[in-house]
C-alpha cells in the first residue's frame, strides 16, 4: 500500500491524558498537512509541513496540539491533557511540490474519542 | 466553511440517472478547487480539480463545473451507481495560502 497511512485508526483516552497519532505520507511527497474533521462537518486544516518545516499553523492549533515532521518524513500529532472537544478524526494528507496541481492525498484518518 | 451541523443535505438519485452536486464559494481570490469523495469512517478522496482559469474539467464519469461570475462550483456524475453513495465535500484553496478549505458536504445517495 503506497497510499498514506495513519495510525491508530482508533484512539480512546481519558479526559486529561495525552496521545500521539502518526503519519506516514506517499514516499517523496514533501508537503504533509493534518486536518481535524468532526462528525457532519469538512476538514478544518490545523497545520502544515513542508520537507521538516512547519510553515503554516491553524488558529484551531491550540497551546495544547504540538506537530512535528523530525527527519521531512512521517509526522506525528500528539495532544496534551485532552478534553471532551477533541473528539474527532484527525487526517493527514500529503502532496508533492512536481505535481502541477496541488491535490492532496489523504489517510484514513485516526478517530479520537475523549471520554 | 458553512456549518450544517449533523444534519448533511442529501441528494437521492436512482441508480443509473446523472448526478449535480453544488457548492457554493466565497473568495474570489481561490484559484483552484477539488471535489472529494468521502465514504463512512474513511478519508477524503481526489476525485477531480480545476484551476480558476477553466469553466470545465471531464475526467471519467464526472465533470466539474465553475462559474466565477456566481462563485459557484458543480459537480456532475454520469449514470450515477450504488457505488457512488457518499459524502461529496467541495474545497478550494486560496492564492498564497497551502491549506485547502473544505466547503459543507452533500450526501449522496444512489437508491438501486
Amino acid at each position: 500500500d503506497t497510499g498514506v497511512s495513519q495510525n491508530p485508526r482508533h484512539k480512546i483516552t481519558k479526559r486529561g491524558q495525552n496521545v500521539t497519532f502518526r503519519c506516514d505520507p506517499i514516499s517523496e511527497h514533501n508537503r504533509l498537512y493534518w486536518y481535524r474533521q468532526t462528525l457532519g462537518q469538512g476538514p478544518e486544516f490545523l497545520t502544515y509541513f513542508q520537507n521538516e518545516a512547519q510553515l503554516e499553523k491553524s488558529r484551531l492549533l491550540s497551546d495544547r496540539f504540538s506537530a512535528e515532521r523530525p527527519k521531512g518524513s512521517f509526522s506525528t500529532l500528539e495532544i496534551q491533557r485532552t478534553e471532551q472537544g477533541d473528539s474527532a478524526m484527525y487526517l493527514c494528507a500529503s502532496s508533492t511540490r512536481d505535481r502541477v496541481s496541488t491535490e492532496a492525498f489523504f489517510g484514513q484518518g485516526t478517530r479520537l474519542t475523549v471520554v | 466553511g458553512e456549518s450544517v451541523g449533523l444534519h448533511l443535505p442529501t441528494l437521492s438519485v436512482q441508480e443509473g440517472d446523472n448526478s449535480i452536486i453544488n457548492c457554493a464559494y466565497s473568495n474570489s481570490a481561490s484559484d483552484y478547487f477539488i471535489w472529494y469523495k468521502q465514504e463512512s469512517g474513511k478519508g477524503p478522496q481526489f476525485i477531480i480539480d480545476i484551476r480558476s482559469n477553466m469553466d470545465k474539467r471531464q475526467g471519467q464519469r464526472v465533470t466539474v463545473l465553475l462559474n466565477k461570475t456566481v462563485k459557484h462550483l458543480s459537480l456532475q456524475i454520469a449514470a450515477t451507481q450504488p457505488g457512488d453513495s457518499a459524502v461529496y465535500f467541495c474545497a478550494e484553496n486560496i492564492t498564497g495560502r497551502r491549506a485547502l478549505t473544505f466547503g459543507s458536504g452533500t450526501r449522496l445517495q444512489v437508491q438501486p
